[in-house]
């Protein structure tokens, strides 16, 4: 499983766009790129995948580079509400549904 | 998305004694679940891997003697701390994989937590 670095942390203000980048410099051919939310006191929630390119769902949009080496989470207009901890995670969907997180980066959005 | 619940959401026990963690997949089945600890301000840790009627996979550094998992059913995953000690209080939280669902080749649906407090 590819190793992900990802900042400890960000601020923001509400209605600001926020880009977390994570860096997966040995990522493998059949790896995908997952982020998930985490709220305090709860469990992890999935937010976006992708491979390559670009993803965009109701939530969030993925940035992936040609190189695959790094990705950025974007979360347009955030509110108090997205004051979360955001997890990059890599796998290869053909091996095991394991999931290993990293340490994550806590954002923090203020009024 | 699927639902999995988790009960109690908390608990507080005195040292020494032994707890149990339910974790259900409500709307569907699930025959691998996977139970992780969260220490404050940290990232989730993987315990073990429950699979259903069969003997759970431990990752290392856990002791397996200490967390009891037992996978019944294909809906219900049980972990069990025994003589709990105050280092082992945590946020304790099961995933599992509805491979009917999900937008994602590998998403998880993660329960809410269980916060064990030992005293």
């Amino acid at each position: 499983l590819a190793k992900t670095t990802q900042p400890i942390s960000m601020d923001s203000y509400e209605g600001q766009e926020v880009n977390i980048t994570c860096s997966h410099n040995n990522i493998a051919t059949n790896d995908y790129i997952t982020w998930y939310q985490q709220f305090p006191s709860q469990g992890p929630r999935f937010i976006i995948q992708g491979y390559k390119t670009k993803v965009t769902n109701e939530v969030a949009s993925l940035f992936i580079p040609a190189d695959r080496k790094s990705s950025t989470l974007s979360l347009p207009r955030v509110s108090l509400s997205d004051t979360a901890v955001y997890y990059c995670l890599v796998g290869d969907k053909r091996n095991t549904d394991k999931l290993i997180f990293g340490t994550g980066t806590r954002l923090q959005v203020f009024p | 998305g699927a639902v999995v619940s988790q009960h109690p959401s908390w608990v507080i026990c005195k040292s020494g004694t032994s707890v149990k963690i339910e974790c259900r997949s409500l709307d569907f089945q699930a025959t691998t679940m996977f139970w992780y600890r969260q220490f404050p301000k940290q990232s989730l840790m993987l315990m073990a891997t429950s699979n259903e009627g069969s003997k759970a996979t431990y990752e290392q550094g856990v002791e397996k003697d200490k967390f009891l998992i037992n996978h019944a059913s294909l809906t219900l995953s049980t972990l069990t701390v025994t003589s709990a000690h105050p280092e082992d209080s945590s946020f304790y939280i099961c995933s599992a994989r509805d491979r009917d669902r999900g937008a994602a080749y590998n998403e998880q649906f993660f329960g809410p937590g269980t916060r064990l407090t030992v005293l």
